[in-house]
């Protein structure tokens, strides 16, 4: 079983700011990396699948990279908007199994 | 513009079997591009996936839930149900139901993500 693991649990920016989120994976997903938003009583937004690619509507702001086992989405202009929870989920496994990571609060300075 | 939209009792006992489900509008749930699944979210913790559908009938089952669980469609309704049995408090979450957004190629399905959600719903397991 693949366990995926989130750094930081908490992650504090000021609007404006750059944050980086990391995901890694217990062994090796290759690219099979999606990441997602979710903002408190809301539903999960889908952000990045591949790894790198943007899902439909997304802004560029967001941009996710990495391979293998460690992978990043950045933000690279926090907006007032960008604050919320993020996952990462894994499906190489797929269909037999998809896991998400904790995830990582991110919330303002 | 494809919705979903989560139904179902917003409390069950404990022992006994949650039933929800989960009504397509804007699109077809028959469509061989989509694959359909369940996620559930307990109160303050992470996201979990339960299970999986394509409009043929193929599921696929979280191995920790497998026991308990049963996903169904029904394509003459534009619906797929999710029914998870003898319950306990552990169970208590929100329920979402989803599309996957993928391709299918030959026999095969690339899965890419979840890209359409619904909003959700509470259910809570208690006597």
């Amino acid at each position: 079983e693949i366990v995926m693991t989130q750094s930081p649990a908490t992650l504090s920016v000021s609007p404006g700011e750059r944050a980086t989120l990391s995901c890694r994976a217990s062994q090796s997903v290759s690219s099979n990396l999606a990441w997602y938003q979710q903002k408190p009583g809301q539903a999960p937004r889908l952000l990045i699948y591949g790894a790198s690619t943007r899902a439909t509507g997304i802004p560029a702001r967001f941009s996710g990279s990495g391979s293998g086992t460690e992978f990043t989405l950045t933000i690279s202009s926090l907006q007032s908007e960008d604050f919320a929870v993020y996952y990462c989920q894994q499906y190489n496994n797929w269909p037999r199994r998809l896991t998400f990571g904790p995830g990582t609060k991110v919330d303002i300075k | 513009q494809l919705q979903l939209q989560e139904s179902g009792p917003g409390l069950v006992k404990p022992s006994e079997t949650l039933s929800l489900t989960c009504t397509v509008s804007g699109g077809s749930i028959s469509s061989s591009s989509y694959y359909w699944g369940w996620i559930r979210q307990p109160p303050g913790k992470g996201l979990e996936w339960i299970g999986s559908i394509y409009y043929s009938g193929s599921t696929y089952y979280n191995p920790s839930l497998k026991s308990r669980v049963t996903i169904s469609v029904d394509t003459s309704k534009n619906q797929f149900s999710l029914k998870l049995s003898s319950v306990t408090a552990a169970d208590t979450a929100v329920y979402y139901c989803a599309k996957y957004l993928g391709s299918s190629w030959y026999s095969h399905y690339y899965y890419y993500g979840m890209d359409v959600w619904g909003q959700g719903t509470t259910v809570t397991v208690s006597s």
